[in-house]
């Protein structure tokens, strides 16, 4: 079974720029989520899906970072305009509906501000 | 709320056993998860006990769970230079939307 994908796995942009993130989630699994995680930090949930639906998206930074997931199957993430403390780590997971069912991550998309 | 403390760092000896603690806040956590993140990549499930339970054992793993102090444990036995990574416990409670919380991690260093 194929795991989670994301692109790129590595980004490098200088502040104000845009960047966007591609995920697509293990086959069948309803619920996505994007997951911010700063050098040193756990990983913090910035929005998560139910099919093409928001949960939860409490934790986004609305001004400027923006997430869809059209289909319900692949999501992309961007944030614009970019700041320095932005850099971090993109992780896309994604698990079946309903609630303690397993979260399985990407490789995660690698974000460096300058 | 939710909110997981670990400790940083710890270093082990090869073929000793090591031992990752965290605790957490919210006590209505269904599940708790252990994750690895090995340099340069995402994080990998490495085991999960349900909070009805007191410990589970799989393999070279044995998680210990005390509901009372709200404290969780990994056991890696036998630990092999392959352990080296950051652990990071996570919990996911009745009202969190299936939404995991994390910790901040803890280094794991194996040495020869």
């Amino acid at each position: 079974e194929a795991g989670v994908a994301q692109s790129p796995r590595y980004k490098i942009i200088e502040k104000r720029q845009s960047v966007a993130f591609w995920c697509n989630p293990i086959s069948g699994h309803a619920t996505l989520y994007w997951y911010q995680q700063i050098l040193g930090q756990g990983p913090k949930l910035l929005i998560q899906f139910q099919n093409n639906g928001v949960v939860d998206d409490s934790q986004l930074p609305k001004d400027r970072f923006s997430a869809e997931r059209l289909k319900g199957v692949d999501s992309t993430l961007k944030i614009q305009p970019a700041k320095l403390e932005d850099s971090a780590v993109y992780l896309c997971a994604s698990s079946l509906a309903g609630s303690g069912n397993t979260i399985y991550f990407g490789e995660g998309s690698w974000l460096t501000v300058v | 709320g939710e909110d997981v403390e670990q400790s940083l760092f710890l270093s082990v000896r090869e073929g000793d056993s090591s031992v990752i603690n965290c605790t957490y806040t919210d006590s209505s956590s269904t599940y708790l998860y252990w994750y690895k993140q090995e340099p340069g990549a995402g994080l990998q499930l490495l085991t999960y006990i349900f909070s009805n339970m007191d410990m589970k054992q799989d393999q070279r793993l044995t998680v210990l769970l005390n509901k009372k102090d709200k404290h969780l444990s990994l056991r890696i036995a036998d630990t092999q230079n392959g352990d080296s990574a950051i652990y990071f416990c996570a919990e996911i409670t009745v009202y969190g939307n299936n939404r995991l919380a994390f910790g901040k991690g803890n280094q794991v260093v194996v040495i020869p």
